[in-house]
C-alpha cells in the first residue's frame, strides 16, 4: 500500500510570492492533516479536512490555506511568503479514530 | 508552560543498551499517546499508539503511559545503529481532534556501534 505521498520534495520561493503544496492521503483514507516543522517550534498543527470540510485549524495567520477535493487528496497555499515560513511542511492521513501517518514533506525554503 | 515537554538531548548510548525516553504533559485531557521516529530528511514514522493509560509493547519498544503522572515513556531494548533518530511523543484528546496532535520537540537519539 502506498504510503503518504507529498509534491514537490523542495521548493525555494521569493518573499511575497505565493506557494501550493500537495498532498495524495493513504488510500481509503479520508483525513488529511497538515503541519509545520521547524527547528525552533517543532511541529505545529496547521489544519485537518475530512470529506472535503475544515474540522480543525491551528493557530496560523490567513495568509496559510488549505482545501481537499473529493478523491481525499489535499492541497496548502501560503500567500505572501515571508522568511519565517521556511520549513518543513508536513502532511499526513488517517482512517477514523486511528493514528496519523506522515509523508516525507515539502521543504520549502523563502529567500 | 508548555502543552508538551520532552528532553531535547542528543542522547548518546551504545549499541545493546536500554534506552529510555520521556514526555511530560500537562493536559489531562489527553487521551491517546503516540511515538514516532523521524530520520533525517524522512517524516515522522508511528512506532507506538496507546489509549489511556498503560503498556504497551511491539518487538523491542515498550511504551508506558502513567496518566496519574502525566508521564509518558517509550524502552527500546538491544538498541541498534538503526534506530539512531528523533524520537518525538504526541497525544490528543478524544473526539474528533485526534487529527490535532500535540508533539514534543523530540530527543535525538545515537546508537554507537
Amino acid at each position: 500500500k502506498a504510503g503518504v505521498t507529498q509534491t514537490p520534495r523542495y521548493l525555494i520561493k521569493t518573499r511575497g510570492q505565493q506557494v501550493t503544496l500537495s498532498c495524495s492521503p493513504i488510500s481509503g483514507h479520508r483525513s488529511v492533516s497538515w503541519y509545520q516543522q521547524t527547528p525552533g517550534q517543532g511541529l505545529q498543527f496547521l489544519f485537518e479536512y475530512f470529506s472535503e470540510t475544515q474540522r480543525n485549524k491551528g493557530n496560523f495567520p490567513g495568509r496559510f490555506s488549505g482545501r481537499q477535493f473529493s478523491n481525499s487528496r489535499s492541497e496548502m497555499n501560503v500567500s505572501t511568503l515571508e522568511l519565517g515560513d521556511s520549513a518543513l511542511y508536513l502532511c499526513a492521513s488517517r482512517r477514523d479514530n486511528s493514528p496519523l501517518h506522515f509523508g516525507n514533506g515539502t521543504r520549502l525554503t523563502v529567500t | 508552560q508548555k502543552e508538551v515537554e520532552q528532553d531535547p538531548g542528543p542522547l548518546s548510548v551504545p549499541e545493546g543498551a536500554i534506552v529510555s525516553l520521556n514526555c511530560t504533559y500537562s493536559n489531562s485531557a489527553f487521551q491517546y499517546f503516540m511515538w514516532y521516529r523521524q530520520y533525517s530528511r524522512k517524516g515522522p514514522e508511528l512506532l507506538m499508539y496507546t489509549y489511556s493509560s498503560g503498556n504497551k509493547e511491539d518487538g523491542r519498544f515498550t511504551a508506558q503511559v502513567d496518566k496519574s503522572s502525566k508521564y509518558i515513556s517509550l524502552f527500546i531494548r538491544d538498541s541498534q545503529p538503526s534506530d539512531s533518530a528523533t524520537y518525538l511523543c504526541a497525544m490528543s484528546d478524544l473526539g474528533g481532534s485526534q487529527g490535532n496532535l500535540i508533539f514534543g520537540k523530540g530527543t535525538k537519539l545515537s546508537v554507537k556501534p
